[in-house]
């Protein structure tokens, strides 16, 4: 069964920096794509970016570019999320997920990190 | 602001068929791109309900349809349940964006 398990709550000050992660098992890591998705409070999802566990390569929503950085360890099967020069607006909580097929719908979810900045 | 437009609310009693509009435009759903739709209960993260803007996974009770016409899909729930009530996302992808995925500002579903 496919689990994707992400790191614990954090709070962080204005101007900081948060790295997420999200461990996956279950299935071949380097197989599929992650991409982070986030929801602020009563708020909608939206699209942060993906990398490629296999390559590194990544893409970037244009609005993060800049503040966003996605990396993958493979030996741990694991995904990092890190965003830059946090402001209050960013906080959410933060998902990440893999698409199922070549359509990128979502299957498996991690249970998402909130990620609060405030002074 | 969200590239796809949802109504922020929705009801309906139980029994009945309710409606969930996603509006694009055309460079997302107009331009032929699939449309799923996520189904978010409090607390939880999002779970897929319709893939591919029609396929239900397995386990999905087909009382959830989906359909698309032109920039527009829809998302419809029949025999409306108390454990419906949840918000509802749609999803799609953009090619005006990069190779970005785009989502609504999701719906909150209330059963009277």
């Amino acid at each position: 069964q496919v689990h994707l398990v992400q790191s614990g709550t954090e709070v962080k000050k204005p101007g900081a920096s948060v790295r997420v992660s999200c461990t996956a098992s279950g299935y071949i890591f380097t197989d599929y794509y992650i991409h982070w998705v986030r929801q602020a409070p009563g708020q909608g999802l939206e699209w942060m970016g993906w990398i490629s566990p296999d390559s590194g390569h990544t893409n970037y929503a244009q609005k993060f570019q800049g503040r966003v950085t996605m990396t993958r360890d493979t030996s741990l099967a694991t995904a990092y999320m890190e965003l830059t020069n946090l402001r209050s607006d960013d906080t959410a909580i933060y998902y990440c997920a893999r698409p199922t097929d070549y359509l990128n719908w979502f299957g498996p979810w991690g249970q998402g990190t909130r990620v609060t900045v405030s002074s | 602001q969200s590239v796809l437009t949802q109504p922020p609310s929705v009801s309906g009693a139980p029994g009945q068929t309710v409606t969930i509009s996603c509006t694009g435009s055309s460079s997302n759903i107009g331009a032929g791109y699939d449309v799923h739709w996520y189904q978010q209960l409090p607390g939880k993260a999002p779970k897929v309900l319709i893939y591919g803007t029609r396929n239900r996974p397995s386990g999905v009770p087909d009382r959830f349809s989906g359909s698309k016409s032109g920039t527009s899909a829809s998302l419809a729930i029949a025999g409306l349940q108390a454990e419906d009530e949840a918000d509802y996302h749609c999803q799609s992808y953009d090619r005006s964006l990069s190779g970005s995925q785009v989502f609504g500002g999701g719906t909150k579903l209330t059963v009277l």
